[in-house]
């Protein structure tokens, strides 16, 4: 079965940083893009950052370019978002979803809630 | 950016009814779109993908229909799991940047 656990939410204030992980386990991690989704409270969806299988290609949303930095270990089955200069409006709970390759999500974790506020 | 608009925002619907959902590109996806299901608290669930093909496990009264930058998704006879939001998605850009539209929340007439 496949699962997406993500964790590593929580409050923190603006301006600081926070790691999210995302633990992938039921299929063969190291064959999937991966990505970040979020999803502001009482809205609607929105990407955040792509990862391809050997972490070589890269993509952000225009939101998060330049304070966010997503990352992967297929050792460890595991996926990373590093957020940094963290602003209220990125408030959300964060999705880590699998990608059959340049294409839709067919799996997401539970997420994970990340509130920045003072 | 491609922008991905729905509609309507709400749709009411009794049981046993049909809804049909509307999701239009702001330029051609070609077939790239897919429909996810979100219930409150949950996370999202793909329904369809390619537009037409349905997910894994999805029932048959779920279906997709359209290309270039007009899609529908229909839901035949409403059933009481199936009240929720729903979000198209394209992914059919370059570079890459997957956008959703604002969703349709199916709701109980």
């Amino acid at each position: 079965e496949v699962q997406l656990v993500e964790s590593g939410g929580g409050l923190v204030k603006p301006g600081g940083s926070q790691r999210l992980s995302c633990a992938a386990s039921g299929f063969s991690f190291s064959s999937y893009s991966m990505n970040w989704v979020r999803q502001a409270p009482g809205k609607g969806l929105e990407w955040v950052s792509s990862i391809s299988t050997t972490g070589s290609f890269i993509y952000y949303a225009d939101s998060v370019k330049g304070r966010f930095t997503i990352s992967r270990d297929n050792a460890k089955n595991s996926l990373y978002l590093q957020m940094n200069s963290l602003r209220a409006e990125d408030t959300a709970v964060y999705y880590c979803a699998r990608e059959p390759s340049g294409s839709y999500y067919d799996y997401w974790g539970q997420g994970t809630l990340v509130t920045v506020s003072s | 950016e491609i922008v991905m608009t729905q509609s309507p925002a709400t749709l009411s619907v009794s049981p046993g009814e049909r809804a049909t959902l509307s999701c239009r590109a702001s330029q051609s996806i070609s077939s790239n779109l897919a429909w996810y299901q979100q219930k409150p608290g949950q996370a999202p669930r793909l329904l369809i993908y390619g537009a037409s093909t349905r997910a894994t496990g999805i029932p048959a009264r779920f279906s997709g229909s359209g290309s270039g930058a007009e899609f529908t998704l229909t839901i035949g006879s409403l059933q009481s799991e199936d009240f929720a939001v729903y979000y198209c998605q394209q992914y059919g850009a370059w570079p890459p940047a997957w956008t959703f539209g604002q969703g349709t929340k199916v709701e109980i007439k």
